[in-house]
């Protein structure tokens, strides 16, 4: 089974920019389907962000508004998400997923790593 | 994009008990529908997927069924690991996935 381990800040000023990473082991990102990441404001449900398939191939939440980009980068087996011009409305628990099969289910989860932004 | 409506929001039961929770979408998905379990700090796990289907490693007292707009799923001889909130999911729509808004479990 394939292990997911986000990372990143904890904190971020409104208006700069959000950067994660999630280190995938058990498995080579360059061997399956889509691979995305879902956050959940605290308290409240999940929200699809993005995806990105192991050519390269990405889609994105429309409610971002174009300011989230997710990458992969083979040599190191992880992914990254960067969210610019971040507001309050950002804070969350982000969880990087993979999505399998015909069904498109989350079928592997990180553990989730909690973002706050303030001032 | 597609609405997912869960019901009820929230439900106390007893171990022991057989629950029932509903999923309903705003358009007809098929059986493009995944159900997870979701407990407190943790990342939600996959219980169902394809409406009916029993994720590896989930116990068999978890079952799922429809079709079209409306799901459910249901949990019989609950156990106390049981309590938790889950979500449905739906990939119909894809990349446009949506999460319905939870149903959270707790112990009468």
């Amino acid at each position: 089974q394939v292990q997911l381990q986000e990372s990143g800040p904890g904190l971020v000023k409104p208006s700069e920019t959000l950067s994660l990473t999630c280190a995938v082991s058990g498995d080579s990102i360059s061997s399956s389907d889509w691979w995305t990441w879902v956050r959940q404001p605290p308290g409240k449900g999940l929200e699809w962000v993005a995806e990105i398939f192991h050519s390269g191939n990405t889609n994105y939440n429309p409610s971002l508004r174009s300011r989230a980009t997710i990458s992969i980068d083979r040599s190191k087996n992880q992914l990254s998400l960067r969210l610019r011009s971040v507001t309050a409305a950002d804070t969350a628990v982000y969880y990087c997923a993979r999505l399998q099969g015909d069904y498109l289910y989350f079928d592997d989860w990180g553990q989730g790593t909690l973002v706050t932004v303030s001032s | 994009d597609i609405q997912m409506t869960q019901s009820p929001s929230s439900l106390s039961a007893s171990v022991g008990d057989r629950v029932t929770i509903t999923c309903r979408t705003s358009q007809t998905i098929s059986n493009y529908l995944n159900w997870y379990q979701q407990k407190p700090g943790k990342a939600p796990q996959l219980l169902i997927y394809a409406a009916s289907n029993l994720q590896t490693g989930v116990p068999s007292r978890f079952s799922g069924s429809g079709s079209g707009t409306d799901f459910t799923l249901t949990i019989s001889n609950l156990q106390p690991e049981d309590f938790a909130t889950f979500y449905c999911q739906q990939s119909y729509s894809s990349p446009r996935y949506s999460f319905g808004q939870g149903t959270k479990l707790e112990i009468k």
